[in-house]
């Protein structure tokens, strides 16, 4: 058991709707980070927040934005959602900054967009 | 965005072989290079990590090694047994952690 905690495990929608993913880090854990998993492929990096603030961005979509809000929990929300989007999402969370170190990965936040 | 190139994509080995899964980077701000484990249903668990101060890291059965000139580090799994059966996945970081970049993935799979 990693520590992270992510909600909800499986979620299936339609084509156009909007989903919130959400993930609670380590405790005493300040960064988050969220990857795209889609099938067969690596881990694609979206988005990092340290301390309630925005420090990195990989492609993330103009439909995909994401918070970490006071009590450092974070929230991905996907939005238009296309049969595409389609993957497993995982956020992570790690000490913060200073020198690099280990991520801690939740289990992932499967969505099927039908 | 793939920073990290990793190769192969899938890897078949008998008990006991060598598995070597190799990476290139580009960036030369990264000086954080982990390799991380995937079991089927589960998230990304840290293997083993190396620093570009030292060439070779060596935990257990798993060692990396690390060509700084050639922005090249590998995965050898020695004596390779079917429970290491995974993905496994390298990555780099920049000193402050931030945009931990992943390689694609090998599908390691270990034949009793």
């Amino acid at each position: 058991d990693s520590g992270v905690t992510q909600t909800p495990k499986h979620l299936i929608t339609a084509t156009g709707q909007r989903v919130t993913l959400r993930c609670s880090p380590r405790s005493g854990d300040l960064s988050v980070y969220w990857y795209q998993q889609s099938l067969d492929q690596g881990l694609q990096f979206l988005i990092q927040y340290y301390n309630g603030e925005e420090r990195a961005k990989g492609n993330i979509l103009e439909r995909f934005s994401a918070q970490q809000f006071p009590d450092l929990h974070s929230e991905l929300n996907l939005s238009s959602l296309e049969l595409g989007d389609s993957a497993l999402y995982f956020c992570a969370s790690s000490h913060g900054q200073g020198t690099a170190g280990e991520l801690f990965f939740g289990e992932g936040s499967r969505l099927t967009v039908l | 965005q793939q920073q990290v190139k990793q190769s192969p994509q899938s890897l078949i080995v008998q008990k006991g072989g060598i598995s070597i899964i190799n990476c290139a980077y580009e960036n030369t701000a990264f000086d954080y290079f982990p390799w991380y484990q995937q079991f089927p249903g589960k998230g990304p668990a840290l293997l083993i990590a190396i620093r570009p101060d030292v060439s070779e890291k060596k935990e257990g059965r798993f060692t990396i090694s690390f060509n700084k000139s050639a922005k090249q580090f590998s995965l050898h799994i020695m004596d390779s047994q079917p429970g290491d059966s995974a993905t496994y996945f390298c990555a780099a970081s920049r000193a402050n952690n931030n945009d931990m970049r992943f390689g694609a993935g090998t599908r390691l799979t270990v034949k009793p």
